[in-house]
């Protein structure tokens, strides 16, 4: 049972603009959310976090926002770059399952020059 | 740099013969954590360790275990790999409670 969703599996988005990569989740126990970044015949890299009591975290082109009634997280990168063409894993986690990290499937985003 | 490493970064092998992958931390974390990443999958954990000798199972376990005897230390093992077994192979590290990095990571191939 996938506790961790990432419905899209691929993006393509125009240099400059906008991406928007969603992520659901089903675990109302879920206390941390992350998100990476992983290119191919790399390890995952660590973007961005953000705890549940917040509901907006950024750092640079990087935004996630939480929405937590709707058991929904997004990532926001702002403005897009070629650089940023990677698969995108969104994880969670909670302390009632022993510090586990549940991970979505990924969505593979490409960003056209 | 997360002060990860894995050994071996590829391996082929046969079914049947035993297989053992390495990960080594330089900066001391008590949680280390194996994934393998699969096709359709994503990352699903198969075992952590959260001390010396304290390990636990994750979603996918069946077929492997770990040891842990050093902190910088923490070894996963195929005793008998299958061709199901074919997959990349991550160790992580659990720096804080929200964050976790990972080592570049093991493909393993069995024949």
């Amino acid at each position: 049972d996938q506790q961790v969703k990432q419905n899209s599996p691929s993006l393509s988005v125009q240099e400059g603009r906008i991406s928007i990569l969603n992520c659901d989740y089903t675990n109302s126990m879920f206390d941390y959310f992350l998100w990476y970044k992983k290119y191919p015949a790399e390890g995952p890299t660590f973007l961005i976090s953000i705890s549940s009591i917040k509901d907006k975290n950024e750092d640079g082109r990087f935004t996630v926002f939480l929405n937590k009634s709707a058991k929904h997280l997004s990532l926001h990168i702002v403005p897009s770059q070629p650089g940023d063409s990677a698969v995108y894993f969104c994880a969670a986690r909670t302390e009632y399952t022993g510090n586990q990290f549940y991970f979505g499937t990924g969505t593979s985003l490409t960003v056209i020059p | 740099d997360a002060g990860i490493t894995q050994s071996p970064r590829h391996k082929v092998t046969e079914t049947g013969t035993p297989v053992t992958l390495r990960c080594h931390q330089t900066e001391n974390h008590r949680y280390m954590y194996w994934y393998r990443q699969d096709p359709g999958h994503g990352l699903r954990l198969i075992h952590y360790s959260y001390g010396v000798k304290d390990t636990d199972k994750g979603e996918v376990s069946d077929g492997y275990s770990v040891s842990r005897s050093k902190t910088e230390d923490f070894l996963l093992t195929l005793e008998s790999a299958t061709s199901s077994q074919t997959s990349v192979y991550f160790c992580a590290i659990r720096p804080s409670v929200g964050t976790q990095y990972f080592g570049p990571g093991t493909r393993l191939t069995v024949l």
